[in-house]
């Protein structure tokens, strides 16, 4: 069946500008997470959503971030006032259940670039 | 508060010969235990987890991994390595329940080169 998408796959903007990057999870999958990937490091876990709701932003660098998750499927990160260093590639993954022992299915990312 | 360690940013290999990629962890809880990789311009992919029981876990491809809580380290190995295998490998962890941020907490990586 279809992976997680992430749409755009590369997103170029200018700094102060304001950005959205979407994440389509797996059908069905009800924990969404997003991580931002800086160049050379790993994987840095942003949020967690269960269902609707954010169950913890504690990962969120500043109050510039949030994301949503209106209807418990497709969500959004919005970055206010892009700085350069926001730029990094945004992962999405999703799991079936918020069970840790699930595994996480990872989207291919987003590359944001802030000039 | 979870954090992961893998002191090899790269490794180079031959093909068919053996590897190790090495990951240590620091947890004040337990924890569960993930290796992903990461192929050229593909998303992650995950190779094999421990949650409980024998400390040696079998994952795709070939590899396995062992879990020693004592020296609190989670090596990835595979016996004989292909060109295929050239990748971008992460050790990721995650608490058995509270006691840290819900997602994964990953190393930086270790990019492992395979030469002909």
């Amino acid at each position: 069946g279809a992976g997680v998408s992430q749409t755009p796959s590369n997103k170029v903007t200018e700094k102060g500008k304001y950005v959205e990057l979407r994440c389509d999870p797996i059908s069905g999958h009800t924990a969404l997470y997003w991580y931002r990937q800086s160049l050379g490091q790993g994987p840095e876990f942003l949020i967690y959503f269960q269902g609707t709701g954010a169950a913890d932003d504690s990962g969120l660098p500043n109050d510039r971030f949030f994301a949503v998750r209106p209807e418990g499927s497709v969500s959004t990160l919005k970055i206010q006032r892009t700085e350069r260093g926001d730029s990094a590639v945004y992962l999405c993954a999703s799991s079936q259940t918020r069970d840790y022992t699930d595994t996480q299915y990872f989207g291919p990312g987003t590359r944001l670039t802030v000039l | 508060a979870q954090s992961v360690t893998q002191l090899d940013s790269q490794v180079p290999v031959f093909e068919e010969a053996p590897v190790e990629l090495r990951c240590n962890y620091s947890s004040s809880v337990s924890v569960y235990l993930f290796w992903y990789v990461q192929y050229p311009n593909q998303g992650l992919q995950l190779l094999l987890k421990y949650l409980s029981g024998s400390t040696l876990v079998k994952g795709i491809n070939g590899f396995e991994a062992e879990f020693n809580k004592s020296q609190t380290s989670f090596h990835l190995r595979k016996p004989s390595v292909h060109i295929s295998d050239t990748a971008e490998y992460f050790c990721a962890v995650s608490p058995y329940s509270g006691g840290g941020a819900d997602g994964l907490t990953f190393g930086k990586g270790t990019h492992l080169i395979i030469q002909p």
